[in-house]
């Protein structure tokens, strides 16, 4: 299995702040690299999909860069509503695989 | 719209078995992948299995050969059959449409459905 590696596992920002969330795969996945945020009590919501598409409806200050085996995810100014935790995901290879996720917090 | 509706989490006992239920509307099961994926107290998110346009299946190590995945086109319902629950399977059950070709993501997601495997 491809093992993702995300951190930091968790992080304190501040509203206006810019965060940036590293995903580092075992092996070179190209860029078949997606990431989520989750809410507590919600459903994982994607965000963007192969490493640096925005998914329809994501606001613009989120964006995703990368290739091969290091990618990352960065807010650029980071929203109240955007404390929650994000998750990284694989689907190079046929057992997909997710980070551990990183929680951003107050 | 699209929607997925997850059912049939609750309490079971350990090596019971479960069946869930997702049930979509918005498109069809014909033209597209479907997974489930899991979120365990405490941890993070685990893929578990997902069924192809075609009916191609694959499934995680972790449950292979306990879990089934399965669909009824006529009924717009993916399945999720759980068999040898253990104390750890418990967790919130997602149902996600799973859309790409080489690459796949997970996008729209159910609302999930509790399981809890207990004595």
């Amino acid at each position: 299995d491809i093992q993702m590696t995300q951190f930091p596992s968790s992080l304190s920002a501040s509203v206006g702040d810019r965060v940036t969330i590293t995903c580092r795969a075992s092996r070179p996945i190209t860029g078949f690299l997606n990431w989520y945020q989750q809410k507590p009590g919600k459903a994982p919501k994607l965000l963007i999909y192969a490493a640096s598409s925005l998914q329809g409806g994501v606001p613009s200050r989120f964006s995703g860069s990368g290739s091969g085996t290091d990618f990352t995810l960065t807010i650029s100014s980071l929203q109240p509503e955007d404390f929650a935790t994000y998750y990284c995901q694989q689907s190079y290879s046929t057992l997909w695989t997710f980070g551990q996720g990183t929680k951003v917090e107050i | 719209e699209i929607q997925l509706v997850e059912s049939g989490g609750g309490l079971v006992q350990p090596g019971g078995s479960l069946r869930l239920s997702c049930a979509v509307s918005g498109f069809s099961l014909s033209n597209t992948y479907m997974s489930w994926v899991r979120h365990r107290p405490g941890k993070g998110l685990e893929w578990l299995s997902v069924i192809s346009d075609g009916e191609d299946t694959y499934s995680a190590d972790s449950i292979k050969g306990r879990f089934t995945i399965s669909r009824d086109t006529s009924k717009d319902t993916v399945y999720l059959q759980m068999d040898s629950l253990r104390f750890d399977d418990t967790g919130v059950y997602y149902c996600a449409r799973t859309p790409g070709r080489k690459l796949h993501w997970f996008d729209p997601w159910g609302q999930g459905t509790l399981v809890t495997v207990s004595s």
